[in-house]
């Protein structure tokens, strides 16, 4: 079965500090993607990409950026934290864009 | 990709069949439907997808209307792990770089 993991289950940062959400995949999958998701407003796209070192962004990277320097590890920064970025964050990977596995998630508070 | 609608929520006895339905009325004639659920503090979890044909695998049955307007995910025998949210999704297969759109989903709830 595919792995997704995220570094995190729980994060709790102080507004203003640099935050580094982690996701690593074991199938050697092309496509690795993050997702926020936010009671109301279902799961939105922040970033994604398609190979390494490779990026495209998403319907909301304001306030994110992106790392990826080996296939299996897709990086989420959060360059400066706000509370309003106080969320699930989700990381899936695929090798078809349709057929998507998830991490668990890393629940995110800034305070 | 074709816009989906689901119904916000519905119940289903435990034992019993759910049946979830979705509208897809301006699929066009290469766009696959996917289902997905969401159990609350997981990742959403592919379940099955069709083109034309009425599919089953281990997890439930997808059933597509003739004129592929609409169709019904079915999960034969709901039991409580059932309880999620479950997304319709219409795109074309592998439609290169463009990621997957979740839209609300149905929240099913699955009663003892």
């Amino acid at each position: 079965d595919v792995k997704v993991t995220q570094s995190s289950r729980y994060l709790v940062k102080r507004t203003g500090e640099k935050v580094f959400l982690e996701c690593v995949q074991d199938m050697d999958h092309e496509n690795m993607f993050w997702y926020r998701q936010d009671p109301g407003l279902g799961l939105r796209l922040i970033y994604f990409s398609y190979d390494v070192k490779m990026k495209e962004k998403g319907d909301i990277p304001e306030g994110y950026s992106v790392s990826r320097e080996k296939k299996e590890r897709f990086s989420l920064i959060l360059e400066s934290a706000s509370t309003n970025q106080t969320s699930m964050y989700l990381c899936a990977s695929s090798l078809l864009t349709e057929k998507l596995f998830f991490g668990s998630g890393t629940q995110l508070s800034v305070l | 990709d074709a816009k989906t609608t689901q119904p916000p929520s519905m119940d289903c006895a435990e034992g019993r069949a759910a049946n979830l339905p979705c509208n897809h009325s301006t699929i066009s004639g290469n766009e696959y439907v996917y289902w997905y659920r969401q159990i609350h503090s997981q990742g959403p979890q592919y379940i099955i997808h069709g083109l034309k044909n009425n599919e089953t695998n281990e997890m439930a049955s997808l059933i597509i209307t003739e004129d592929r307007k609409s169709s019904t995910l079915i999960l034969p025998h709901a039991t409580l792990r059932d309880t999620a949210v479950y997304y319709c999704i219409v795109r074309p297969w592998n439609s290169g770089n463009t990621p997957l759109v979740f839209g609300k989903g149905t929240r099913l709830s699955v009663i003892a």
